[in-house]
């Protein structure tokens, strides 16, 4: 199994530009999310799906735009970026809201 | 609000034991998680406490004291490998997860 894959792994973005990261599980699992992480902070929700064809913001979704398509399938979108947006971003996904997360290995995107 | 502490680094020695704190403050309880995260990695899911008690895994085991909102990762027989961030999250009422700022371990010889 591949797990969670995610795609690109590094990316550079000027100020305005838009791009979409992509993200994918085979584990059949109905929970997804998307994070970003900053040095020194916790991870921080951006968006979540509970099944195909629900999403659902989570702390920080300005900027940011997220579809659910399939249940494999969990794209996020950024639409002009902003310097803020520099960050790694994970998807993660969980069989149920209550199981362990699962990564994909993480997008380290600079806009500049 | 709602809020996870941890410190925010940590050194021990090869072959010794260490014990990283987590301590808090969610509005409602439904489990704690640990997480392990290597520079430039994504986490990998270490532990999961949603009773009081310890969690025992090979060298590594995990307590709860929920009436406390306490939490510790305790790591025996330390090898080089297990430097890294080791993340503390709670599920609060909501099924949210809510994250700390993670405990940056490193390892001397």
């Amino acid at each position: 199994n591949a797990g969670v894959t995610q795609t690109p792994k590094f990316r550079i973005l000027k100020i305005g530009q838009s791009m979409t990261l992509q993200c994918a599980q085979d584990m059949n699992h109905n929970y997804m999310y998307w994070y970003r992480q900053d040095p020194g902070m916790g991870l921080k929700l951006i968006y979540y799906s509970v099944g195909a064809g629900i999403t659902d913001k989570g702390e920080v979704p300005n900027g940011y735009n997220v579809s659910r398509s399939t249940t494999e399938d969990f794209p996020l979108r950024l639409e002009l970026a902003a310097p803020s947006q520099t960050s790694v971003y994970f998807c993660a996904s969980s069989g149920t809201e209550n199981e362990k997360l699962f990564f994909g290995s993480g997008t380290q995107l600079s806009v500049l | 609000g709602q809020n996870i502490d941890q410190p925010t680094e940590m050194t021990a020695t090869e072959g010794a034991i260490v014990q990283i704190n987590c301590t808090y403050q969610t509005s409602g309880f439904n489990g704690l998680f640990w997480y392990q995260q290597h520079a430039g990695e994504a986490p990998t899911f270490l532990s999961y406490n949603v009773l009081d008690g310890l969690e025992e895994k090979g060298r590594f085991s995990s307590f709860l004291s929920r009436s406390k909102g306490y939490s510790y990762l305790l790591l025996k027989e330390l090898q080089m490998k297990d430097s890294a961030s080791y993340l503390c999250a709670v599920k609060d009422g909501n099924y949210q997860l809510i994250w700390g700022a993670g405990t940056k371990l490193i390892i001397k010889p």
